[in-house]
């Protein structure tokens, strides 16, 4: 199984308050990705990052900021909870290359919960 | 444009095939399927890409029809452990590594 850890597995805050989630790998794997689950949506992506410092928006951005200072870390960060984020998140990586095809490996997720 | 998953569900019985669908109203580069069970991770199933490469487990088989933006992936003699829910995801390019469009999902339920 590919080494990658989410932080913390399970959050319940308050609408207003900000949240930071965070996604470690051990495979040094250039490409980090956040996604959202929720019932009746399948997944969505919510940013990526294809390089330290380097990240990009994905498909429901809003809401959502990200670092990555370093190439085992991706944060995710919700400056300001809404009800609305109440969701499972995601991480995943992938090495986007001749053997691997960007073959995306998810992490244990979050359930973080926005009274 | 999120990719047109069908049906959204189908319950089997042990050793029954079942076909997944995934359309998409874009050109794409690849379509990739993953596997979710209850309250855990997806995990990767199968890549196809355009041009007729692919890689996955050996127990499963899909296509690719790039004229057509669809894919099928094929579930045959089903086992209990293939209980769960199905996801296409695609991409409209390659090279780079912008994130996977999923379809809503599958869900397959497998009855001894």
């Amino acid at each position: 199984d590919a080494g990658i850890t989410q932080s913390p597995r399970h959050k319940v805050t308050e609408t207003g308050t900000p949240v930071t989630l965070r996604c470690h790998q051990t495979e040094n794997h250039r490409y980090m990705y956040w996604y959202r689950q929720d019932p009746g949506h399948g997944l969505r992506l919510i940013h990526y990052s294809y390089g330290v410092k380097d990240t990009d928006k994905g498909e429901v951005s809003d809401g959502y900021s990200v670092s990555r200072s370093k190439t085992e870390d991706f944060l995710l960060t919700l400056e300001s909870a809404t009800s609305s984020q109440t969701s499972v998140y995601f991480c995943a990586i992938s090495e986007s290359n001749l053997v691997s095809y960007n073959e995306q490996f998810f992490g244990p997720g979050t359930r973080l919960t926005v009274l | 444009q999120q990719p047109v998953q069908s049906p959204q569900a189908v319950i089997l019985r042990e050793g029954e095939d079942a076909v997944i669908n995934c359309s998409s109203s874009k050109a794409l580069y690849s379509v990739h399927w993953y596997r979710q069970k209850h309250g855990e991770a997806p995990v990767f199933l199968m890549i196809l890409l355009k041009g007729g490469e692919q890689k996955g487990h050996e127990k499963i088989s899909a296509s690719f029809n790039e004229k057509k933006q669809q894919s099928s992936l094929y579930l045959t003699a089903s086992q209990l452990s293939y209980s769960g829910t199905y996801f296409c995801g695609t991409e409209d390019s390659g090279g780079g590594a912008d994130g996977l469009t999923f379809g809503k999902g599958t869900h397959l339920i497998i009855q001894p």
